[in-house]
């Protein structure tokens, strides 16, 4: 297993400001999953976080308002951009399982974010 | 569109029930079908499911998938208030995307 540290836990931010999001794992992972989930949805893949190279954004995202670092196998930042209400979600890091590619999933403890 | 489809959307029981929560998909490029459990904000892995009518078992909790009818159900026996969480199922494809359902909210009262 994985252990995942994200934060912040939550943050209450002004309308048109950015916000940073971190997640730090506990061990080197190739790919870092970056979800949002709105309230009562499920659970949308924003990008994946490659160490060495861009992240790979989802259809809906672009890396103008979701910008990503991954500077190292244990590290990566999302950043929301230019905020407006509709961004307020639960925003959660993740990394697969190591050692198969089954698609089991490891979460950090999520950042609810309220854009006021 | 490939898609997950979870219901029932809500349940609320008392303490002691049995629920069933269910889950289809689609058969687009099917590798595996997960369980996960969402009491707060991170979800936790329960389940996952390769091959149709293996039951996988964890305490009070059971899953099964089915191949051919392209559906999952979790099971979860004398339920506690513990169990309240939302249940998310997902699917994933060859490529080891995840594609997930809406989630069932399970509330238990006592």
């Amino acid at each position: 297993s994985a252990v995942i540290s994200q934060k912040p836990s939550r943050d209450i931010c002004q309308r048109g400001t950015s916000l940073t999001i971190q997640c730090q794992v506990d061990s080197q992972v190739t790919m870092m999953f970056w979800y949002r989930q709105q309230p009562g949805q499920s659970l949308t893949l924003i990008a994946t976080a490659n160490q060495g190279s861009e992240a790979t954004y989802e259809s809906g995202f672009v890396i103008d308002k979701f910008p990503i670092s991954r500077p190292n196998l244990t590290f990566s930042t999302l950043t929301v951009s230019n905020m407006s209400p509709e961004d307020s979600s639960i925003y959660l890091c993740s990394v697969a399982a190591s050692g198969a590619n089954t698609g089991e999933l490891f979460f950090g403890e999520g950042s609810r974010l309220t854009v006021l | 569109e490939d898609k997950v489809v979870q219901s029932p959307l809500s349940l609320v029981v008392h303490e002691g029930d049995t629920v069933t929560l269910n889950c289809s998909y689609e058969v687009t490029n099917f590798r595996s079908l997960l369980w996960y459990k969402q009491e707060k904000k991170a979800p936790t892995f329960l389940f996952m499911l390769t091959s149709s009518g293996i039951e996988k078992k964890s305490g009070r909790l059971s899953s099964i998938l089915d191949k051919k009818e392209l559906f999952s159900i979790l099971n979860i026996t004398a339920t506690q208030t513990g169990d309240s969480a939302i249940y998310l199922c997902a699917k994933t494809d060859s490529n080891y995307q995840l594609i997930w359902g809406a989630g069932t909210k399970l509330i238990i009262k006592p």
